[in-house]
């Protein structure tokens, strides 16, 4: 089975361009969420999503949105970037409550 | 609301030492407790986890981590260490009821293997 795949690996914005990063999910899981990873705050959850809903929200401004299409994968957007938003951003998804799989990574600098 | 923490940041050890990475959490709801391994450029790996029965669980390379409710902490270790353990290694929880897989994890503990 292929494992969680993230496009692009690496981008490169301004702040105040936005951004879209895609994850597609291990065949068969429903549930996708997504994580920031920074060295100053660590892992945080944004959201997570479960067929084309969002379940569970973390807190972040408005300013990250996701959403999930019906073949499951799933995109977040990150609209008028600012140089914190510099991060390594992880999707995750699942099958069932006990295991997460997680992807590769995006990593986003703002400059 | 659950929190994590995991007490020492960096641990450099020798090869074929013993290890022990400490990991305590908060919550006022049960939880299912995770580690996760994270190599250089890479994403976060599943080492092992503890849903309920025996506190002692074990991965298959090694190390293992045991779930002590009292002390609400699940400490991670390995009898002997390789180089090839050298990584970041997350402690994580969720909360056991409920419908959503939110992961709270903790900073993370760089464990340096030198030789």
């Amino acid at each position: 089975k292929a494992g969680v795949t993230q496009t692009p690996r690496y981008l490169i914005k301004t702040r105040g361009q936005q951004v879209t990063l895609s994850c597609s999910p291990i065949s068969g899981h429903r549930s996708v969420s997504w994580y920031q990873q920074t060295p100053g705050q660590g892992l945080q959850f944004l959201f997570e999503y479960f067929s084309e809903t969002q379940r569970n929200k973390g807190n972040f401004p408005g300013r990250f949105s996701g959403r999930q299409f019906s073949n499951s994968r799933s995109e977040m957007n990150v609209s008028t970037l600012e140089l914190g938003d510099s991060a390594l951003y992880l999707c995750a998804s699942s099958a069932t409550y006990n295991e997460q799989f997680f992807g590769p990574g995006t990593r986003l600098t703002v400059l | 609301a659950q929190s994590v923490t995991q007490l020492d940041s960096q641990v450099p050890v020798f090869e074929e030492a013993p290890v022990e990475l400490r990991c305590n959490y908060s919550s006022s709801v049960s939880v299912y407790l995770f580690w996760y391994v994270q190599y250089p450029n890479q994403g976060l790996q599943l080492l092992l986890k503890y849903l309920s029965g025996s506190t002692l669980v074990e991965s298959i390379n090694g190390f293992e981590a045991e779930f002590n409710k009292s002390q609400t902490s699940f400490h991670l270790r390995k009898p002997s260490v390789h180089i090839s353990d050298t990584a970041e290694y997350f402690c994580a929880v969720r909360h056991s009821g409920g419908s959503n897989y939110k992961l709270t994890f903790g900073k993370g503990t760089l464990l340096t293997v030198n030789p």
